[in-house]
């Protein structure tokens, strides 16, 4: 079975372009959640989803940050426009939608390049 | 808030060495405990959890004890490995169902030399 993949793996832009970071999680995961580690510190939340709807969005740090997750699949992070404190690895997990503290699986993360 | 501190890294150890990471926290309610790990060029994997007080997480030979008395989680293994090198996070998840999310530690870096 495929885990959480994220593409790209690696992305270097240039401050005020605009970047796209795609997650796939596992099929049959309704639970989505966006996570980033900047400059060497924690890891982050930024949101949540179930299904195809943001059940937490608390994390996002401003409105420069997009999350969709349209027909509740994968879901997409866009940056627009990016600036330098952007940079860090931002990781995609998914877990399953039932009762209980289940293990959130985690994909490979997307470092992200703000020059 | 929910929060969770864990040692400074870099941590450097000689293989077969003991390793100790500490890991403490601040939760209202019964949070579950986790470790992550990151090994290089690889996503988090979760390493082991716990779920409630007195439980010992472990796996590959990495132990922690949930200890409310002192609200830690300390991560143990008493002969590390060169492969054991990598990102090790302490988290906890505050919530009742898996839809929660997951508070993390800052990291800390351990580094095995053969």
């Amino acid at each position: 079975e495929a885990g959480v993949t994220q593409f790209p793996s690696h992305s270097v832009i240039e401050k005020g372009q605009t970047v796209t970071l795609r997650c796939d999680p596992i099929s049959g995961h309704d639970n989505l959640y966006w996570y980033r580690r900047v400059m060497g510190k924690e890891i982050k939340f930024l949101l949540h989803f179930v299904k195809e709807s943001k059940q937490d969005e608390s994390g996002m740090p401003n409105n420069r940050f997009l999350a969709e997750r349209t027909g509740g699949t994968y879901s997409t992070l866009k940056v627009q426009p990016a600036e330098l404190e952007d940079s860090g690895v931002y990781f995609c997990a998914s877990s399953p939608l039932i009762g209980g503290n289940t293990e959130a699986f985690f994909g490979q993360g997307t470092r992200l390049t703000v020059v | 808030g929910n929060s969770v501190t864990q040692m400074e890294g870099p941590v450097t150890l000689s293989e077969e060495a003991f390793l100790t990471i500490n890991c403490t926290y601040t939760a209202t309610g019964y949070p579950s405990l986790f470790w992550y790990v990151q090994y290089p060029g690889e996503g988090l994997q979760l390493l082991l959890k716990a779920t409630k007080a007195d439980d010992k997480g472990s796996n590959k030979g990495f132990e922690a004890t949930y200890r409310k008395e002192t609200t830690s989680f300390h991560l143990e293994k008493g002969s590390v490995q060169v492969s054991d090198s990598a990102v090790y996070f302490c988290a906890l998840s505050a919530g009742y169902s898996s839809a929660s999310k997951i508070i993390f530690g800052s990291g800390t870096r351990l580094s095995i030399r053969p």
